[in-house]
């Protein structure tokens, strides 16, 4: 299969734990990424391979997996990570792209 | 610092074809793979494709083969995407991003996105 799976909303009490998840295939081959996307930016990466964050991304963001899905854990959310994440990975074939479709974090 | 800026906002007719542009800056233009991805408006993402600069082999969405074309200028460190035959459903915000190496498919930067618009 080549699609990626995620809940479609999620939310979270300030300065509480949530875990944002990417179901698929692929996942049980290749490695994920996360990006954090808010209204009208571009996306930015915030995890990606085996939980590696690129510099500048707090460390309450982390990456887990198990089986075919990868997980976003954000440890004490804050108000500026309600967004859009969005999953990413290759499809079974290992050459291409798939996105998921997108999990809107409400943080209350 | 690494800077991805893209061409302007474009409004095409149905049938037409678009070519947007992404010159990059602030590394090694032919290190680094470089991808499109498209956002429908109040949509998700969307792969579109990806390019290895140093010689310009090409991978494609099986969804879009056959209309989207990317190519590179390494003398200019510009990657282009053309679409062509376009429906209105190609509507979106077109990004390019640039790959964490060659093809690991973590996109690590991305342009400031390019607005098309198809409508008669």
């Amino acid at each position: 299969s080549s699609e990626l799976t995620q809940d479609p909303a999620v939310s979270v009490a300030l300065g509480q734990t949530v875990r944002i998840t990417c179901q698929g295939d692929s996942l049980r081959s290749y490695y994920a990424s996360w990006y954090q996307q808010k209204p009208g930016q571009a996306p930015v990466l915030v995890i990606y391979g085996n939980n590696n964050r690129p510099s500048g991304i707090p460390d309450r963001f982390s990456g887990s997996y198990s089986g075919d899905t990868a997980s976003l854990t954000i440890t004490g959310a804050q108000a500026e990570d309600e967004a859009d994440y969005y999953c990413d990975s290759r499809d079974s074939t290992g050459n291409h792209g798939v996105f998921g479709g997108g999990t809107k974090l409400t943080v209350l | 610092q690494v800077q991805l800026v893209q061409s302007g906002a474009e409004v095409k007719k149905p049938g037409a074809s678009v070519k947007v542009s992404c010159k990059a800056s602030g590394y090694i233009f032919t290190t680094y793979y470089m991808h499109w991805v498209r956002q429908a408006p109040g949509q998700g993402l969307e792969w579109m494709g990806i390019i290895n600069p140093s010689g310009g082999s090409t991978r494609y969405a099986q969804k879009l083969q056959g209309r989207v074309t990317v190519t590179s200028d390494t003398s200019t460190s510009t990657v282009y995407m053309e679409l062509s035959s376009l429906k209105s459903e190609d509507t979106a915000v077109y990004y390019c991003a640039r790959d964490y190496g060659s093809g690991s498919f973590y996109l690590f930067y991305w342009g400031q996105g390019t607005l098309v618009t198809v409508s008669s």
